[in-house]
Formats: structure tokens, sequence, C-alpha cells
């Protein structure tokens, strides 16, 4: 029964470039949780997702960040026109009910280089 | 805006003695969250406590969260190496069913043998 998937594990990207990160939710899980931990803080929330929809993206930034989950396929975050601030660790965690926080299963998470 | 102060944030100590990690907030969680994070791999659950008060036991491991829902403890009895790592707290905000987490900002802990 194979965890939360994450990949790429390790992305470089230059100033400017796209950056994509899937996450493949553990078998059975509908929900899918992205966090951002940047270097020497905790983690913090970014988006709540289910099937073709987004729940809550409260924690996302307002430009070059968006999120989908669909019907098919692993969810996937996007960051467009990357920069040095958004290197950071980023994590998925799914889980099987509605907004069951408390039975969260993390990825081993994407680390984001921007150069 | 809630947020968790996790203290201490830096904690080094010899094999054998005890520890007490705290995170307080001045909010209420519907429950609150104790992770411990390895370098290179994400946060795996250790204990959820729910009600105010309750005392959750983990072998070495005890976790406390507060009458009044607003803080909680990690304690360790006779440390060994194998502790060492990054522990997490995170609290779920009041009324809950929020599906989201409010981290702390962590407590590395390394014991030395």
């Amino acid at each position: 029964n194979a965890g939360v998937m994450q990949n790429p594990r390790h992305l470089v990207r230059r100033r400017g470039q796209e950056a994509r990160l899937r996450c493949s939710p553990m078998k059975g899980h509908s929900h899918v949780y992205w966090y951002r931990q940047l270097p020497e803080e905790g983690l913090k929330f970014m988006v709540y997702l289910q099937k073709e929809n987004i729940i809550d993206e409260s924690g996302m930034p307002k430009e070059r960040f968006s999120a989908e989950f669909p019907k098919e396929g692993p969810s996937i975050l996007r960051i467009q026109q990357v920069v040095r601030g958004d290197s950071a660790a980023y994590f998925c965690a799914t889980s099987t009910d509605r907004n069951r926080a408390n039975v969260l299963t993390f990825g081993a998470g994407s680390r984001l280089t921007v150069l | 805006t809630q947020l968790l102060e996790q203290s201490p944030q830096f904690l080094s100590i010899q094999e054998g003695e005890n520890l007490t990690v705290y995170c307080n907030s001045s909010s209420v969680f519907s429950s609150l969250q104790w992770y411990r994070q390895e370098p290179g791999e994400g946060p795996v659950l250790l204990v959820t406590v729910v009600t105010g008060g309750e005392v959750k036991k983990l072998k070495r491991l005890t976790f406390q969260f507060g009458d009044a829902r607003k803080d909680s403890s990690l304690h360790i009895t006779a440390a060994q190496p194998g502790d060492t790592g990054l522990y997490l707290c995170a609290g779920e905000p009041s009324p809950g069913n929020t599906g989201k987490l409010i981290f702390g900002q962590g407590t590395t802990l390394q014991v030395k043998p």
C-alpha cells in the first residue's frame, strides 16, 4: 500500500521558469492539502482540494500559484515565473474523510530550488 | 491570524536526560497534533489530542493537551539518540473540520550518546 507519492523530490529552476509539483494520494484518499515549508520556518497551509474542486485556497499567494486535482491523475501545484523566494519544500498531505485534518498522511515533499 | 509558538527552538541534551517541548497559543484548537520530521522527509504523525486535559503516552513520550485547549506539551523521558529529529506541533483551529492545520516553528532535538 503505497503512501503519498510526490514528484519530483528535487527540482531546480531558474528565475522566470515554471515549476510543476505532483502529488498522488494514498489509495482511498480523496482529499489533498498542500503545505509549504520555508527554510527555518514551520509548515504553512496553502490549499485544500477534492477531485475537480478547490475547497480552500486561503493560503495560496494571489499571483503565480495555482493548484488542481483533476478527475484522473495526480494533484498538481503549479508555480509560474518562479522567484528565489519560492525556494522551499512543498509537502502534499492526503486524507480519506472530508475535513479530517487529524488523519493527514504527508508525502516526502518536493524541494524546489530557484537559482 | 492564529499562531502556535513552539519552544525551545533548539535543544541539545545527553542520552538519558528528560526534556519537555511546549506549544502555546492564545487561540483555542479543536485538536492538537504532534509530528516528527526526519531530514529530507515529510512529517510523520505521532499523536492527536482532542479533549482538554487529555494525556497520551507513546512509550517514553507523553503528550498533554491544556485544559483550555490552547496549549500542549511533549515530554520525553530518558531520551535516546534515536529520538533526534525535528518535532512539530500542529493545531486544528476551532471549531474544527476546517481541513487545515496551523504548525509551530518546530523544535530541533539532538540527543548525544
